[in-house]
C-alpha cells in the first residue's frame, strides 16, 4: 500500500519561499505511470490544486500560481518537492501531497493522499 | 478559467436521501470525481468516472452523469456520512485539474 507524508517548516516569513517534501513510502515512485500533485487547503475553505510532476520531471502548474510555483521529483530518494516563492499569508493552508493516475485512459485524479501538513505564513 | 459549481451546503435527516450537483462546460468532455473528507482527514476518492465507486465504499453512494451536471447521491444517510464533498475534474486539455468549492453535508 503506497503512503505519502508530506514534511517540510511549519511557519514560513512572508515574502519568503514555502519548501515542502513528499516521501513516497510502499513502492518506488517509478513503479507504475503517475503524476504527483500538490493540493492545497486553507483553514475552513476548499481545495485547490497547485501543479503536478510526472516521474520524468515533466510539470503543469495552476495558472493562477505558475509565476510562484516549482515542482520537481527526485526518483533516487522516492521524494517530490514544493517550492512556492513570494508567499503572503493568502498562502498559509494546509498542503497535501497527492498521487494522480497516468494511464493513457483521460481519467485525472487522485488516488492516494498523504496526511497534509499545514504551513503558516506569518512573521 | 475552468470552474465547477456546487451547493455550499445540504441538510438531510437520517435514513433519507441526499444528492449533491455538480456543473461545468467541461463535464460533457472530462469525467468527474467525487471526495470525501473529514475534519482533520485527508480528502477520500467516492465516486470515480462519473459513476463508478470506489474500492470500499458503501453501496449507498452513487453517482450519475447528464450533460454538464453530474450528481452524488448517498442513499439511507447515515450520522457517518456527515462530512465535505468535493467535485473534480480536469480541463479539455487534461493538464489542469479543478475542484469545485465542496459542499458540507449535514446529517441532522
Amino acid at each position: 500500500q503506497v503512503q505519502l507524508q508530506e514534511s517540510g517548516p511549519g511557519l514560513v516569513t512572508p515574502s519568503q519561499t514555502l519548501s515542502l517534501t513528499c516521501t513516497v513510502s510502499g513502492g518506488s515512485i517509478t513503479s507504475g505511470t503517475y503524476y504527483w500533485s500538490w493540493v492545497r487547503q486553507p483553514a475552513g475553505k476548499g481545495l485547490e490544486w497547485i501543479g503536478r510532476v510526472s516521474t520524468s520531471g515533466s510539470t503543469n502548474y495552476n495558472p493562477s500560481l505558475k509565476s510562484r510555483v516549482a515542482i520537481s521529483v527526485e526518483t533516487s530518494k522516492n521524494q517530490v518537492s514544493l517550492k512556492l516563492s513570494s508567499v503572503t499569508a493568502a498562502d498559509t493552508a494546509v498542503y497535501y501531497c497527492a498521487r494522480a493516475p497516468n494511464n493513457g485512459d483521460y481519467l485525472y485524479y487522485f488516488d492516494y493522499w498523504g496526511r497534509g501538513t499545514l504551513v503558516t505564513v506569518s512573521s | 478559467s475552468y470552474e465547477l459549481t456546487q451547493p455550499p451546503s445540504v441538510s438531510v435527516s437520517p435514513g433519507q436521501t441526499a444528492r449533491i450537483t455538480c456543473s461545468g462546460d467541461a463535464l460533457t468532455k472530462q469525467y468527474a470525481f467525487w471526495y470525501q473528507q473529514k475534519p482533520g482527514q485527508a480528502p477520500m476518492l467516492v465516486i470515480y468516472k462519473d459513476t463508478e465507486r470506489a474500492s470500499g465504499i458503501p453501496e449507498r453512494f452513487s453517482g450519475s452523469s447528464s450533460g454538464t451536471t453530474v450528481t452524488l447521491t448517498i442513499s439511507g444517510v447515515q450520522a457517518e456520512d456527515e462530512a465535505d464533498y468535493y467535485c473534480q475534474s480536469a480541463d479539455s486539455s487534461g493538464i489542469h485539474y479543478v475542484f469545485g468549492i465542496g459542499t458540507k453535508v449535514t446529517v441532522l
